[in-house]
């Protein structure tokens, strides 16, 4: 069955340096996400992206945060400067054209600063 | 701020016995309704979705929706100890790529 894939699967990174999630979503879906998770929190909606353009970003999405496509199958996510409270289960998603509202979730990234 | 409530329990069932969890959302715009499944330092897994009132059943699990009050509810039949699990409630507005809005979840625990 396909899968949305995430890679890596823990990252361990000193604060103020910049941080690359990579996702493959599914093939043939068109609509991709980044949610992330704090321990013991509720998953958070930080962006998504259609067309090679963001469709619709959060208040967490600031400016230390980038998203990418930059070939016909990866999709990144990148933390510019991280921060402590940047500790976090990255999520990616994605969704296909006709059911855009259905995401189904890669197994995540654990990203932890120090 | 739209908000999607749950009790976090945890909801406690015997195996076999039937588990009932609950949500309410705050945005009356909301067209499309979730429920993931969420094991322990897993992702979410989407197990349901709701689009219209009423129910809608896909094997053991049953989606309830009632957009007047506001309500979507999970009933899982012949809980199993594999069931126990968070379950997470999510909404958004129908339009493709918007945001997810999450609950915080409902811890479930199946005993044997």
């Amino acid at each position: 069955e396909p899968e949305v894939t995430q890679t890596p699967s823990h990252q361990v990174t000193q604060m103020g340096q910049e941080v690359i999630l990579r996702c493959v979503p599914i093939s043939n879906h068109l609509y991709f996400y980044w949610y992330r998770q704090i321990l013991g929190q509720k998953v958070e909606f930080l962006v998504s992206f259609y067309n090679n353009e963001i469709s619709e970003k959060s208040e967490i999405f600031d400016d230390q945060f980038s998203v990418e496509r930059p070939d016909g199958s990866n999709f990144t996510l990148k933390i510019r400067s991280t921060k402590l409270e940047d500790s976090a289960m990255y999520f990616c998603a994605s969704s296909e054209p006709d059911r855009g509202t259905e995401a189904f979730f890669g197994q995540g990234t654990r990203l932890t600063v120090v | 701020q739209k908000e999607v409530e749950q009790n976090s329990g945890p909801l406690s069932v015997p195996e076999g016995a039937i588990a009932s969890l609950n949500c309410t959302y705050s945005d009356r715009g909301s067209q499309s309704f979730f429920w993931y499944r969420q094991y322990s330092g897993k992702s979410p897994e989407l197990i349901m979705f709701i689009y219209s009132n009423g129910d809608k059943e896909d094997g053991r699990f049953t989606a309830q929706l009632n957009k007047a009050s506001q309500y979507v509810s999970l009933l899982i039949r012949d809980s199993q100890p594999s069931d126990s699990a968070t379950y997470l409630c999510a909404v958004n507005d129908r339009q493709a790529g918007t945001a997810l809005i999450f609950g915080k979840g409902t811890t479930l625990s199946v005993s044997s």
